[in-house]
């Protein structure tokens, strides 16, 4: 079963102070993995897509990066409004032949003026 | 703003009733995702529908069930209500049937009392 883990759960910076966001998945064929902010009570936002080791994807302050067993998301000089919660998820190639997407429990980031 | 629409926002209910959660997928998209996110828990699939048809089926209990119509919006409904179904319901919508980049609706919490 494909397996996403997301570390911190929270993470708390002072505006400025860059820091990264770490997934780690297991996955049996990786068809794409996939990068989402959520703030409190909406939707998740669509943010990046990676596909294979070495594959880099930059917005704004916000960079993701991905090797064969997790992928990272860089936060540079981050901005109050930067707080929400990142979501990671990884669509594999399960049995059966369906690319189901599997969501981590996010990390939690509050940038503090 | 995704494109996605949901409908209601908000839904209080007591045990034992069933409601019905409606969603709109962008324009062009063909296909519909359920998801269920409690407190505790991250985004569980629910139910995959591509153009009509239901497409994998992941967490979804017995007394939940799904359609998508012709006009491609789809409709969860969820019956004999317990207070353990109380979470926010996520719909999402792909433009095709390999779970590329989702992109989600603002969701509809329900309170089950």
């Amino acid at each position: 079963e494909d397996q996403v883990t997301q570390s911190p759960e929270a993470l708390r910076l002072q505006e400025g102070e860059s820091s990264s966001l770490n997934c780690s998945y297991t996955v049996s064929g990786l068809r794409g993995l996939f990068w989402y902010r959520q703030d409190p009570g909406k939707g998740p936002e669509f943010l990046f897509t990676l596909y294979s080791a070495g594959e880099e994807k930059e917005k704004e302050r916000l960079k993701a990066t991905l090797t064969k067993k997790e992928s990272f998301l860089h936060i540079t000089a981050p901005k109050p409004e930067d707080s929400a919660t990142y979501l990671c998820a990884v669509r594999g190639r399960n049995s059966g032949g369906y690319q189901k997407v599997t969501f981590g429990t996010g990390t939690k980031l509050q940038v503090i003026p | 703003d995704s494109g996605v629409t949901q409908t209601p926002k908000h839904l209080i209910t007591a045990t034992g009733q069933r409601v019905t959660l409606r969603c709109s997928p962008r324009s062009g998209d063909l296909s519909v995702y359920w998801y269920q996110q409690s407190l505790d828990q991250g985004l569980q699939f629910l139910i995959h529908y591509y153009n009509g048809e239901e497409r994998a089926k992941g967490n979804i209990l017995e007394r939940f069930s799904a359609q998508q119509f012709p006009d491609l919006h789809s409709e969860l409904n969820l019956s004999s209500l317990e207070l353990g179904d109380s979470a926010l319901y996520f719909c999402a919508s792909s433009v095709d049937g390999l779970s590329y980049e989702q992109y989600f609706g603002p969701g509809t919490r329900l309170t089950v009392t």
